[in-house]
């Protein structure tokens, strides 16, 4: 399967905790996306990647959420300190930069903060 | 700002009966906008964007700017369209993709 993989894919945590998640986009892919998708609503932009450049960050974003992609390739999205309202499916996408360009989505990491 | 407005969450059609799902948008600028479709047990994949302005699996949208919408039409749903419609916009200079809260569509038997 050469898709976008997210590990883990399911994360059960107390409040308090760290917790981080791994994206692989498909290889070649330029550009990384994360985003958030809560019950009842579409997915919600976080951050991206050019590479290993963070080039955008969502206003909505906590201090607590950090992303990282040190070599243009893979991905992890950290949580600290987690709170019950983080609880949600954290999505990752890739892409390659061009005119149409498409975003190709990963199954998702499902977060549960207890 | 970029809002995207799905009002119906669920929609449910006969098999064989025309569908639209039913998309408006709010952005100064010129967007670009997309479906996508999210079948049962599958990932989210992109189903058509504005500027293709092609049919995929009958499916076509055309984007109105004065009514500053994008409705996803096909005349005549099969069982196999049952899934979640998401329409989404990016705008601006920004790559940030900004969903609307998505359309259940059920197509019956």
């Amino acid at each position: 399967d050469t898709g976008v993989s997210q590990n883990p894919r399911h994360k059960i945590t107390k409040r308090g905790q760290n917790v981080t998640f791994r994206c692989d986009p498909i290889s070649e892919h330029n550009r990384l996306y994360w985003y958030r998708q809560t019950l009842g609503q579409g997915p919600e932009f976080l951050t991206y990647f050019q590479n290993e450049a963070q080039l955008e960050k969502s206003r909505l974003l906590s201090d607590r959420f950090s992303a990282e992609r040190p070599k243009g390739s893979f991905s992890t999205l950290e949580i600290q300190r987690t709170e019950q309202g983080d609880s949600a499916m954290y999505l990752c996408a890739s892409s390659l930069v061009g005119v149409e360009e498409t975003q190709y989505f990963g199954p998702g990491t499902r977060l549960l903060v207890l | 700002a970029q809002r995207v407005t799905q009002p119906e969450k669920l929609l449910s059609v006969f098999k064989g009966a025309p569908v639209e799902l039913k998309c408006n948008y709010s952005y100064s600028g010129s967007p670009e906008l997309f479906w996508y479709v999210q079948y049962s047990r599958q990932r989210l994949q992109l189903l058509l964007r504005h500027i293709s302005r092609e049919s995929i699996k009958g499916f076509t949208a055309d984007l109105n700017k004065g009514e500053t919408s994008f409705h996803l039409k096909k005349p005549f749903a099969q069982e196999e369209d049952s899934a979640m419609y998401y329409c989404a916009l990016r705008g601006g200079f920004g790559n940030d993709m900004r969903f609307g809260a998505g359309t259940r569509l059920t197509v019956k038997p």
